[in-house]
């Protein structure tokens, strides 16, 4: 099965300052439908996750704009130009190319 | 607006059986996959199992297959998880996420199953 890695495991951010999330998998994502279905999402303490973005780079509604996706392949990245405190939980990318789906192992945001 | 009320989490006997109920609203749900969720305590997301609009089409993760039953009834916006010989390794926080074009978009608030003895 594919495998998703993300990096750091652990992320402690400063306020105000800028975060970056690495998320790289074991095959290319690009579906036979030239989308790639790369997705990440947060979950604050004891809440559901929530998709923050959607085919690599496309924000959802009612996401701030200073988180944003890039990459292509088999690299992703995650950013956050500001980190602010509502920001802190754990970051989850996540493959819908392939079956079955999979996730990474998470990243932990806290302030320091 | 999208919601998910996932139910019939609980404490089970290795081995034992549990069937979970996820009730959909805010959208049509005959139109979308959708998906089981799990995690357990303390640890990340796995993705459990999914089932095409009309039920046609149904995967599973390797460590359930055999084991867990994925289902759906439209007439009622309902989706359901019958779990069998259930294993201490099944103890997670089970949620049921709609399935969008791009795909999982929302979730529930998740049942939690505990399988213990």
């Amino acid at each position: 099965d594919l495998v998703m890695t993300q990096s750091p495991l652990s992320l402690p951010v400063t306020l105000g300052q800028p975060a970056s999330i690495s998320c790289r998998s074991s095959q290319s994502l690009v579906h036979s439908d030239g989308n790639t279905y790369l997705n990440w999402f947060q979950q604050r303490p004891g809440q559901s996750p929530r998709r923050l973005i959607y085919k690599v780079s496309k924000r959802d509604s009612g996401v701030p704009d200073r988180f944003s996706g890039s990459g292509s392949g088999t690299d992703f990245t995650l950013t956050i130009s500001r980190v602010e405190a509502e920001d802190v939980g754990v970051y989850y990318c996540m493959q819908g190319t392939h079956w079955p789906y999979s996730f990474g192992q998470g990243t932990k945001l806290e302030i320091k | 607006e999208v919601q998910l009320v996932e139910s019939g989490g609980g404490l089970v006997q290795p081995g034992g059986s549990l069937r979970l109920s996820c009730e959909a609203s805010g959208f049509t749900f005959s139109s979308y996959w959708i998906s089981w969720v799990r995690q357990a305590p303390g640890k990340g997301l796995e993705w459990v199992a999914n089932i095409k609009q009309d039920g046609s089409e149904k995967y599973y993760v390797d460590s359930v297959k055999g084991r867990f039953t994925i289902s759906r009834d439209n007439a009622k916006n309902s989706l359901y998880l019958q779990m069998n010989s259930l294993r201490a390794e099944d103890t997670a926080v089970y949620y049921c996420a709609r399935d969008g074009l791009a795909g999982i978009d929302y979730w529930g608030h998740g049942t939690l199953v505990t399988v213990s003895s």
